[in-house]
């Protein structure tokens, strides 16, 4: 069965210091999709980051990059130069080489406090 | 943009009345899927459709109900709710060029 967990409930950071949210995933499959997503206060789900399993190097989007260790099956999400807006909650996902389905599964979530 | 509209977006209502929540997408995505966000569960899937008629169970289906008549709408049904059943809904949708996934503005639905 596939598994995505985060370990980190909740976590403070100061404004403009770098941040990496812990991401452990668990999957019999070759291939496979992680992802990041911010949710704000304000409730929508918004995309941060893809990293594919065949990727070689790690993704960036911005201030975001995506630490991929496949052999320990990790795929935690740096933030550089952290913003008060960065304040929300963060979900790590997986997408399983599911056939028809390619269902996204997701972890419990972090909530990062972003301190002035 | 996905285009992609849930409704309602808020709706309390009572214990053992059914409930309908609709998700309506503008751009043919076949993958459509119904999640439940809940404080320490993050988001977990409910039934999910991947195409016309063709729909499936996830991780917590009990209770709930779906149907797609039409590639634009995926309808998640309580057939009688439940205070356990509190909970902000999301539809997401496959998008097949990118293989990302898109969500909804979510519904908060409260079961008094």
């Amino acid at each position: 069965a596939q598994k995505i967990t985060q370990t980190q409930p909740g976590m403070f950071v100061q404004e403009k210091e770098a941040v990496t949210l812990d991401c452990t995933y668990d999957t019999s499959d070759q291939s496979y999709g992680l992802f990041w997503y911010k949710q704000p206060s304000s409730g929508e789900m918004i995309f941060l980051i893809y990293q594919g399993s065949y990727d070689e190097q790690n993704a960036t989007e911005g201030r975001y990059s995506l630490n991929f260790q496949k052999a320990r099956k990790s795929a935690n999400l740096v933030i550089s130069a952290s913003q008060l807006g960065d304040s929300a909650m963060y979900f790590c996902a997986m997408r399983g080489d599911g056939g028809a389905t390619n269902k996204l599964i997701f972890g419990t979530g972090t909530l990062l406090a972003v301190q002035p | 943009d996905a285009g992609i509209t849930q409704s309602p977006r808020h709706k309390v209502t009572e214990t053992g009345t059914p409930v309908t929540l609709r998700c309506h997408q503008t751009e043919n995505h076949r993958y459509m899927y119904w999640y439940r966000q809940d404080p320490g569960h993050g988001l977990r899937l409910i039934h999910y459709s991947y195409g016309v008629k063709d729909t499936d169970k996830g991780e917590v289906s009990d209770g709930y109900s779906v149907s797609r008549s039409k590639t634009e709408d995926f309808l998640l049904t309580l057939e009688s709710a439940t205070s356990s059943q509190t909970s902000v809904y999301f539809c997401a949708i496959r998008e097949e060029a990118n293989y990302g996934y898109t969500f909804g503005s979510g519904t908060r639905l409260t079961v008094v």
